[in-house]
């Protein structure tokens, strides 16, 4: 069975800081991975995916993400992060050639410091 | 925009009462539609998959007569929660896969609906 791990539950920085959250991944194959933000009361909103290729992706409001076959890991990362981006983040996977099951994350919830 | 919709966003109502959730896909039509709940600083645990004119297929430990789901057509899918209680308020959110997207694009998600119940 898929599983995603979030080891951090709360994060804070302070702003124009540079953000790393974590998540680790089990699947037998190579699986679709997923991050997504919400924001308080909100619905997903996602911020980047990585199906197969290039092991670094871009993403939405400057996120991006690397895959780690060999650490089974896709962290996200932002180099500079802003006020706006207090949210709760969520890593997520999917059967590699169907993804008709997302298993979620238990989230990060960060929180940004002037 | 928004291609996956919910309504209503907010409900509340009182214990024992019944009330059903929408979900609808806005310009495709979606044969699979999966139901998601949410507890308060908790992730998103999928409840159900909804197939178009057939049964929903319910995750292990989710209640098929407590949470009906119905998708009478291509573009909607409902759950009810039937005679409602306190520890059935959570944030519930459906998603729905656009065949024309693609096998490589993920499912859209709705806005969610939280739901309180008095």
């Amino acid at each position: 069975a898929q599983s995603v791990t979030q080891p951090d539950i709360h994060i804070t920085v302070s702003e124009g800081a540079s953000l790393e959250l974590r998540c680790n991944y089990s699947y037998g194959a190579t699986p679709y991975l997923f991050w997504y933000v919400q924001s308080p009361g909100q619905g997903l909103q996602l911020l980047l995916k990585y199906f197969s290729g290039d092991t670094l992706v871009q993403g939405i409001k400057g996120f991006e993400a690397e895959f780690k076959r060999s650490q089974s890991s896709f962290n996200l990362r932002k180099p500079s992060v802003h006020w706006s981006d207090a949210a709760e983040y969520f890593c997520a996977v999917a059967p590699s050639g169907g993804y008709q099951k997302v298993t979620f994350g238990t989230g990060t919830k960060l929180q940004v410091i002037p | 925009g928004a291609v996956v919709s919910q309504h209503p966003s907010w409900v509340i109502c009182k214990s024992g009462t019944s009330v059903k959730i929408e979900c609808r896909s806005l310009d495709f039509q979606a044969t699979t539609m999966f139901w998601y709940r949410q507890f308060p600083k908790q992730s998103l645990m999928l409840m159900a998959t909804s197939n178009e004119g057939s049964k929903a297929t319910y995750e292990q430990g989710v209640e098929k007569d407590k949470f009906l789901i119905n998708h009478a057509s291509l573009t909607l899918s409902t759950l009810t929660v039937t005679s409602a209680h306190p520890e059935d308020s959570s944030f519930y959110i459906c998603s729905a896969r656009n065949p024309r997207d693609g096998d490589n694009q993920p499912q859209h998600f709705g806005d969610g609906t939280r739901l309180s119940i008095l």
